[in-house]
């Protein structure tokens, strides 16, 4: 199995600042990467796949990108509404691994 | 608009079996796999593996097989969780998902990009 590892686990940020996170994957994925969003009680909510492409209504602050092993994801400028814990996945292969998870906080 | 919808809440004692269903709308629903996700409380996501709408086929992740059945009512479209012999581990927020597929240079990317709201099952005795 692939093994998915987000870095950091947890994040302090304040409002306006920009925040990266990273995913490392344990071997080559190429772009077959996808980055979620997850609020408390709610469902994930896709933001990228193939590392870098947007869907739909996602606000351009936020950014992808990588390929290989590393990939990040930027956000730009944060906004009260971007506090929560984000997710990688890879898309490589079964099973669909996610990491751990990135739990960003206001500071 | 592309919508899942699961069914409701459950609470059940160890050894019970719970069915999770998942109703999609707003789209052809043989077009367009169904994952399905764990997120046990306070943890992570956990892909459980998915199935064929097309075909029926499941595939399971390792973690999955045995007590856990995917199965589809396509007439309905809707696509169904069965967990027997629950467990107090099994506790958790189980979430159905449709995968979505990109074409870019010949290669396929699946992604989840349609989402259930998540049916809590709580076991306990």
């Amino acid at each position: 199995d692939i093994q998915m590892t987000q870095s950091p686990s947890s994040l302090s940020a304040s409002i306006g600042d920009r925040v990266t996170i990273t995913c490392r994957a344990s071997q080559s994925i190429g772009i077959s990467l996808n980055w979620y969003q997850q609020k408390p009680g709610k469902a994930p909510r896709l933001l990228f796949f193939a590392a870098s492409r947007f869907q739909s209504g996602v606000p351009a602050r936020f950014s992808g990108s990588g390929s290989g092993t590393d990939f990040t994801l930027t956000i730009n400028s944060l906004q009260p509404e971007d506090f929560a814990t984000y997710y990688c996945q890879q898309s490589y292969s079964t099973p669909r691994t996610f990491g751990q998870g990135t739990k960003l906080e206001i500071k | 608009q592309e919508y899942l919808v699961q069914s409701g809440s459950e609470l059940k004692k160890p050894g019970a079996s719970v069915r999770v269903s998942c109703k999609a709308s707003g789209y052809t629903f043989t077009s367009y796999a169904i994952n399905w996700v764990r997120q046990a409380p306070g943890q992570g996501l956990e892909w459980m593996g998915w199935i064929n709408t097309d075909t029926g086929n499941p595939t399971y992740d390792q973690g999955f097989t045995g007590r856990f059945v995917f199965s589809l009512d396509t007439s309905a479209s809707t696509a169904h969780l069965q967990i027997s012999n629950l467990q107090a581990e099994d506790t958790a927020v189980y979430f159905c998902a449709r995968r979505g597929s990109s074409v870019t240079s010949g290669a396929y990317y699946y992604y989840m990009d349609a989402w259930g709201e998540g049916t809590t099952v709580t076991v306990s005795s």
